[in-house]
């Protein structure tokens, strides 16, 4: 069974410019969560997406956004892009929505603002 | 506001002994704790989850324990190998346990040496 993709692996962007994630969660699981990890620092929440409808955000400013598609992938969107985006942005999914059981994480994706 | 902290230097143990990671938190009564895996560059991969109704919870050469008397969590790698070298993550579910939001410790790193 696939894990969590996410795509691309690295990406590279100039601040002010918009950058764009993809996760694809495990087959059956309805909920996708988005988190930030900046070098040296713990994992923030940032979005849960579940059946389509955002559920529930982090403390990130409105730049952050994202959705989820009919078939449950979801994508992560940061406009105007500032070098303190540099992180690595994980995705992750679970069988239950909301918590309450493991959540299984993508490879994640390096984002790198120059 | 919720507060969870690991040792945040490194654990550096011989192989064949036990490591033990501490997680405190403070102004909280989670319904659940979770331990993650993340070796660099990686997502984190989870590894046990412990219910505040359950005092102590194996899998293999792991053990957790959860007191919520003393809002501390420990967690033990018995017979450790250099593969075990990694950071090791606890976390908690944000407000209530359906919100969808994990908060996430710094992280303690262990190194096992041969």
């Amino acid at each position: 069974e696939a894990g969590v993709t996410q795509s691309p692996t690295h990406l590279i962007k100039t601040r002010g410019q918009q950058a764009t994630l993809r996760c694809s969660p495990i087959s059956g699981h309805t909920s996708v969560y988005w988190y930030q990890q900046a070098l040296g620092l713990g994992l923030q929440f940032l979005l849960w997406y579940d059946e389509g409808e955002e559920r529930n955000r982090g403390n990130f400013p409105p730049r952050f956004s994202g959705r989820q598609f009919p078939n449950y992938s979801s994508e992560l969107n940061v406009n105007a892009l500032e070098l303190e985006d540099s992180a690595l942005y994980l995705c992750a999914s679970s069988i239950v929505s909301g918590g309450g059981t493991e959540a299984f994480f993508g490879q994640g994706t390096r984002l790198t603002v120059v | 506001s919720q507060k969870i902290e690991q040792n945040s230097e490194a654990l550096n143990i011989q192989e064949g002994k036990t490591a033990t990671l501490t997680c405190n938190y403070t102004n909280y009564s989670p319904a659940y704790l979770q331990w993650y895996r993340q070796d660099p560059g990686r997502g984190p991969v989870f590894l046990l989850l412990i219910r505040e109704n359950e005092k102590e919870k194996r899998k293999e050469r792991l053990k957790v324990t959860f007191d919520t008397t003393l809002k501390q969590s420990l967690f033990h790698i018995t017979a450790s190998q250099p593969a075990d070298s990694a950071t090791y993550l606890c976390a908690l579910p944000f407000g209530s346990s359906n919100t969808g939001k994990l908060i996430f410790g710094q992280g303690t790193t262990l190194q096992v040496k041969p």
